[in-house]
C-alpha cells in the first residue's frame, strides 16, 4: 500500500524565522501532492499544491519543493508568524481513475513568539 | 458560501447505538468524502461519492454505511457503534474525483468529535 510519512512530529521555531517541513513518500507513480494546515479543532486547510512535473512552486509565504529522485518533499514557510502553529501534512495522488488520496500523519509547528 | 459544514460538532455515544454524521457542501462540486483522523495516524478514507447518485468504499468502510442524498448532502452511517470507531470524522469535497482528466483538491469541512463508549 502507499505511505506517506513524515520526518519530524513536531518543530518549533521562533517567529520571524523560517520554517522547514519534510514528507516523504513511497509511490513512484505519484504525481500530485497537496500541503495541509491543520489548526486545533478544525479541519484541513490546503495551503498549497505541486505536480510531479515542477520541482519547485511559489505561494504568499510558502515555497513547495519536490525531490523525485528521493521521493521527498518540504514545505518552506518564510517569516514564520504565530499564527502559522498548526499541524501540517502532506497528501498524495498517482492521479489515475480511482485513485485515492494518502495522507502522511503530520508534523506539529509551534512558533515561539 | 458556507463550504463545507458538519453536524454534529461533537457526540458521545455508548456502545451499539446508531448515529448519522451529516455534511453538506454549496460548492456545487460533484464529489464528496468521509475520512476519519486518528491520534499518530494520518487521514483514512472511509467512503467517497465521486458523483451524485454513487458511492464507493475506502480504505475503511467496515463499520459505515453512506448516503448521498442529493448533490449538496452526504451522511455517514454508524448502525452499532464500537469504541474502535472513537475519532475524529471529516467530510470533505471536491470538484470532481481525481481522475485522467486533472487532479482535484478537496476542502473539508471542521469535523464531528465522536466518543463511543
Amino acid at each position: 500500500g502507499e505511505s506517506v510519512g513524515l520526518h519530524l512530529p513536531t518543530l518549533s521555531v521562533q517567529e520571524g524565522d523560517n520554517s522547514i517541513i519534510n514528507c516523504a513518500y513511497s509511490n513512484s507513480a505519484s504525481d500530485y501532492f497537496i500541503w495541509y494546515k491543520q489548526e486545533s479543532g478544525k479541519g484541513p486547510q490546503f495551503i498549497i499544491d505541486i505536480r510531479s512535473n515542477m520541482d519547485k512552486r511559489q505561494g504568499q509565504r510558502v515555497t513547495v519543493l519536490l525531490n523525485k529522485t528521493v521521493k521527498h518533499l518540504s514545505l518552506q514557510i518564510a517569516a514564520t508568524q504565530p499564527g502559522d502553529s498548526a499541524v501540517y501534512f502532506c497528501a498524495e495522488n498517482s492521479g489515475n481513475l480511482g485513485n485515492q488520496f494518502y495522507f502522511g500523519t503530520g508534523t506539529s509547528l509551534t512558533v515561539i513568539p | 458560501n458556507a463550504g463545507v459544514t458538519q453536524t454534529p460538532k461533537f457526540q458521545v455515544l455508548k456502545t451499539g447505538q446508531s448515529m448519522t454524521l451529516q455534511c453538506a457542501q454549496d460548492m456545487n462540486h460533484n464529489s464528496m468524502y468521509w475520512y476519519r483522523q486518528d491520534p499518530g495516524m494520518g487521514l483514512r478514507l472511509i467512503y467517497y461519492s465521486a458523483s451524485e447518485g454513487t458511492t464507493d468504499k475506502g480504505e475503511v468502510p467496515n463499520g459505515y454505511n453512506v448516503s448521498r442524498l442529493n448533490k449538496r448532502e452526504f451522511s455517514l452511517r454508524l448502525e452499532s457503534a464500537a469504541p474502535s470507531q472513537t475519532s475524529v470524522y471529516f467530510c470533505a469535497s471536491s470538484e470532481n474525483y481525481p481522475g485522467l482528466a486533472g487532479i482535484e483538491t478537496q476542502y473539508f469541512g471542521p469535523g464531528t468529535r465522536l466518543l463511543v463508549l
